[in-house]
């Protein structure tokens, strides 16, 4: 299947700090690319809709200004978790469509 | 928008048992139906889909069949094994729109050696 890459796969910050996460698709261009937000032994809760070129599609409840979203290229996008609290410690996944859906390996999140 | 529904939450087997997971949908406009099974720490990982014009697919020890007068889907996973043990989502996804998919709440399969 077709593979999608996630960095950093875990970090560790001090509050207040902010944080990027990557999301590149390796062998297809992706139009769109979603970012979820996973609690333990929890679902996916899907948070946005990353489209390149233009700006992301948040989910109800979701803080735009806190997530920061870009799209820039057709196998990149990023989310950027600003001033970050420990209340926003979790699971972040990216995932992106080529026919079907793949996810990126994830990146486990903690704010101190 | 849709809404799916995911049976059981959790389920133990015994190694060689088979497991039956059970979603239904909302959204008669869905058309393609995958299943992901996710372990601990790790990625989602596609492990079968199905689209509404086909009423089962088989792939080795897993299948999943479709019923779409009832609006509900199921996996079949025969002959289960330790390294089975995760949790497994079903999601739906519309024909339409945004053709983003709904995920069920995810069932934790625990297969005891």
């Amino acid at each position: 299947g077709a593979v999608v890459s996630q960095h950093p796969s875990r970090v560790i910050c001090k509050s207040g700090t902010s944080v990027k996460i990557e999301c590149r698709s390796l062998d297809f261009q992706a139009t769109t690319m979603f970012w979820y937000r996973q609690f333990p032994k929890q679902s996916l809760m899907l948070m946005a809709t990353s489209n390149e070129g233009s700006k992301a599609t948040y989910e109800q409840g979701v803080e735009k200004d806190k997530f920061l979203i870009n799209h820039a290229s057709l196998t990149l996008s990023t989310l950027t978790v600003t001033s970050a609290h420990p209340e926003d410690s979790s699971f972040y996944i990216c995932s992106a469509m080529s026919e079907k859906l793949f996810f990126g390996s994830g990146t486990q999140l903690s704010v101190l | 928008g849709e809404n799916v529904e995911q049976h059981p939450s959790t389920l133990s087997v015994q190694e060689g048992d088979s497991a039956v997971i059970k979603c239904t949908y909302s959204d008669s406009a869905s058309n393609y139906f995958p299943w992901y099974k996710q372990e601990l720490g790790k990625r989602p990982q596609l492990i079968i889909d199905i689209r509404s014009n086909v009423g089962e697919k088989k792939d080795q020890r897993i299948a999943v069949t479709l019923n779409k007068t009832a609006k509900h889907f199921s996996l079949h996973i025969t002959e289960t094994q330790p390294e089975d043990s995760a949790v497994y989502f079903c999601a739906a996804r519309p024909r339409g729109g945004s053709y983003i998919p709904t995920f069920g709440r995810g069932t934790s399969l625990i297969v005891h050696p």
